[in-house]
């Protein structure tokens, strides 16, 4: 199975903030990544597919990049609803794994 | 307007079974592959099953290989998780999600159920 590790597995920012969340597989995946934010009690929300395109109704502040083994979601303005847990879920082979989640916390 | 909604779940004693069922609509479902994803309490996200668009592909965790079985009515718009032989660990919220396709055998998710709660406990 590959694994996903995300880190850090919480973060503490302010609104306005730039945050970076980095994602690394344990063998390449070239792009089959996506990312999922999801706030308590609800369902996760898809962000980002194909490592870096948004999915359609997502903020552009939103933004992912890399390939193969590494990649980023970086929010380039933390706005006061995007303090949530964010997921990285690579979708290259079966099983489909996730990451163990980031948290990110108002500072 | 895509919508999923879940239902069949509940507080079910361990050993037995339980059928959950996403009711789909705003979209054609019959032309898009669909996931189970479970999620347990305060834990993260864990894939589950998928099954293509004609139900003729179809793939497990192997946590549940063997006891869940996911399958679909194409005519109803119906997706459904049939989960036997339960067990404390099996209790989550489960989440049925939309997968679209990218490359052949690779597809993402983009709408998610609101989720259902399964409590296996006696």
């Amino acid at each position: 199975d590959i694994r996903l590790t995300q880190s850090p597995s919480s973060l503490s920012a302010s609104v306005g903030d730039r945050v970076t969340v980095t994602c690394r597989a344990s063998q390449g995946i070239s792009n089959y990544l996506a990312w999922f934010q999801q706030k308590p009690g609800k369902a996760p929300k898809s962000l980002i597919y194909a490592a870096s395109s948004l999915q359609s109704g997502v903020p552009s502040r939103f933004s992912g990049s890399g390939s193969g083994t590494d990649f980023t979601l970086t929010i380039s303005s933390l706005q006061p609803e995007d303090f949530a847990t964010y997921y990285c879920q690579q979708y290259y082979s079966y099983p489909i794994t996730f990451g163990h989640g980031t948290r990110l916390d108002i500072k | 307007q895509v919508h999923l909604v879940e239902s069949g779940g509940g507080v079910v004693q361990p050993g037995r079974s339980l059928r959950l069922s996403c009711v789909a609509s705003g979209f054609t479902f019959s032309s898009f592959a669909m996931h189970w994803v479970r999620q347990a309490p305060g834990k993260g996200l864990e894939w589950v099953a998928v099954i293509s668009y004609d139900g003729n592909i179809i793939y497990y965790a192997d946590s549940v290989k063997g006891r869940f079985t996911i399958s679909r009515d194409n005519s109803k718009n119906t997706l459904y998780l049939q989960m036997n032989s339960l067990g404390a660990e099996d209790t989550a919220v489960y989440y049925c999600a939309r997968a679209i396709k990218t490359a052949p055998g690779r597809y993402y998710f983009d709408y998610w159920g609101q989720g259902n709660l399964v409590t296996v406990s006696s």
